[in-house]
């Protein structure tokens, strides 16, 4: 079945660093990923649509050069949050869609906390 | 008013109870998906609906599309089906979430 790989699983970072997190897919070519955050206890929230090659469609309110996205290839997108702050700290995750397909592969996640 | 709501927030089982989550939405869809985000935060896509039903193992997913409203059943639950189940549909190209529901089945 599909997989997508997601790294890392959990990151603390400093004030005003940058952290970058990958999604990956393992087994298939995924056209579109898209990034969600999770503030706990609330829904899963769509922050940006990327399409590989093409620059990504960020969701109202997200900041696109705060959250910087890059979808290079079929199996590979990172989504680089720069000069962190404490109200960054969310749950991020990652889904792939295959060209033309309906379904969402999720990635596992990735926690950070900014300290 | 959010688009996906979904019932109850939260549910406690005894094992071997059958539970039911609904799940109602007030757009207009192309698929329904029912996910389950584990404690840790990894989420599984369980079904993708668009009309009927569909089942897998204990797991049976119901859609009724006139009345905008979907319903995730688990027959004879197990403690390992403790997690959040998420319904989400998808609505012009977007996927829009429910809130979840935290189910724990208590052995």
């Amino acid at each position: 079945g599909a997989v997508v790989s997601q790294h890392p699983s959990w990151v603390i970072c400093k004030s005003g660093t940058s952290v970058k997190i990958e999604c990956r897919s393992l087994d298939f070519q995924a056209t579109t990923m898209f990034w969600y955050r999770q503030f706990p206890k609330q829904s899963l929230m769509l922050m940006a649509t990327s399409n590989e090659g093409s620059k990504a469609t960020y969701e109202q309110g997200v900041e696109k050069d705060k959250f910087l996205i890059n979808h290079a290839s079929l199996t590979l997108s990172t989504l680089t949050v720069t000069s962190a702050h404490p109200e960054d700290s969310s749950f991020y995750i990652c889904s792939a869609r295959k060209a033309g397909g309906y379904g969402y592969t999720f990635g596992s996640g990735t926690r950070l906390t900014v300290v | 008013k959010n688009e996906v709501e979904q019932s109850p927030q939260n549910l406690t089982a005894q094992e071997g109870e059958f539970i039911t989550i609904n799940c109602s939405y007030s757009v207009g869809i192309s698929a329904l998906h029912w996910l389950q985000q584990h404690p840790g935060g990894g989420i599984v896509s369980l079904f993708m609906l668009s009309s009927g039903k569909k089942k897998h193992g204990r797991l049976i997913a119901t859609i009724n599309i006139q009345e905008k409203h979907s319903s995730l059943h688990i027959t004879a639950s197990h403690p390992r089906d403790s997690a959040v189940y998420i319904c989400a549909v998808r609505s012009q190209g977007n996927l829009i979430f429910g809130k979840g529901t935290k189910l724990s089945v208590k052995p």
